[in-house]
């Protein structure tokens, strides 16, 4: 199993160009997840899905939009991106009807610069 | 507001030494508590998961504690090798909300010295 893949790896954009962070996971979870990571402020959450046909805001969510494509595919849009979205994007995964309950498992990140 | 702190930020040891990293959080009303291992460029590999039930969980060299009423967690980690240098956090899952969601620390950095 490959886990939890991301693409691309690397990207780097123009202020005001868009994008999506395409993330996969094979291992049948139902909650997905997106989060930023920045130094000095840690990991936060963007946005969320529960379930298939769910989504939700995290604690920032401005300046994105996310689509649950499938049970195993969940994307991440920047319609204009802006230098402030400069970051490391991780996706990540977890299963809440078995134990261990909501053990999140996590993709390799996106690095993303915006000039 | 419901934060997570580890404390210190970076730890130097030498190679063979038993070490304990801090993990504390705001709110005792807790879902679970995750430990992660990140290294540099790379993503986070989930390493211990303690429900909020629990009080311990054990995997091969690593112990992660948990105390509910205090706010604290604790990674032990047992005759450390340079190979465990890596940047450690502490993420929570806060009840009264959404259980989904991780709180994360900022992490401990630690480097094993041979």
């Amino acid at each position: 199993n490959a886990g939890v893949t991301q693409t691309p790896k690397f990207q780097v954009l123009k202020t005001g160009q868009s994008m999506t962070l395409q993330c996969a996971q094979d291992m049948n979870h139902n909650s997905m997840y997106w989060y930023r990571q920045d130094p000095g402020m840690g990991l936060r959450l963007i946005y969320y899905s529960a379930s298939e046909g769910t989504t939700d805001k995290g604690e920032v969510p401005n300046g994105y939009n996310v689509s649950r494509l499938n049970k195993r595919e969940f994307s991440l849009r920047l319609e204009s991106a802006a230098p402030s979205q400069t970051s490391v994007y991780f996706c990540a995964s977890s299963e809440l009807g078995t134990l261990p309950y909501n053990e999140q498992f996590f993709g390799p990140g996106t690095r993303l610069t915006v000039l | 507001k419901q934060e997570v702190t580890q404390i210190p930020a970076a730890l130097s040891v030498p190679e063979g030494e038993n070490l304990v990293l801090n993990c504390s959080f705001t709110d005792s009303a807790i879902y679970n508590l995750q430990w992660f291992r990140q290294d540099p460029g790379k993503g986070l590999t989930s390493l211990l998961l303690i429900q909020s039930s629990q009080r311990e969980q054990t995997s091969g060299r690593l112990n992660a504690s948990l105390d509910k009423s205090s706010g604290r967690s604790t990674l032990y980690i047992a005759a450390s090798q340079p190979g465990d240098s890596a940047t450690y956090l502490c993420a929570v899952s806060f009840s009264g909300g959404s259980n989904y969601k991780l709180t994360f620390g900022k992490g401990t950095l630690l480097t094993v010295n041979p």
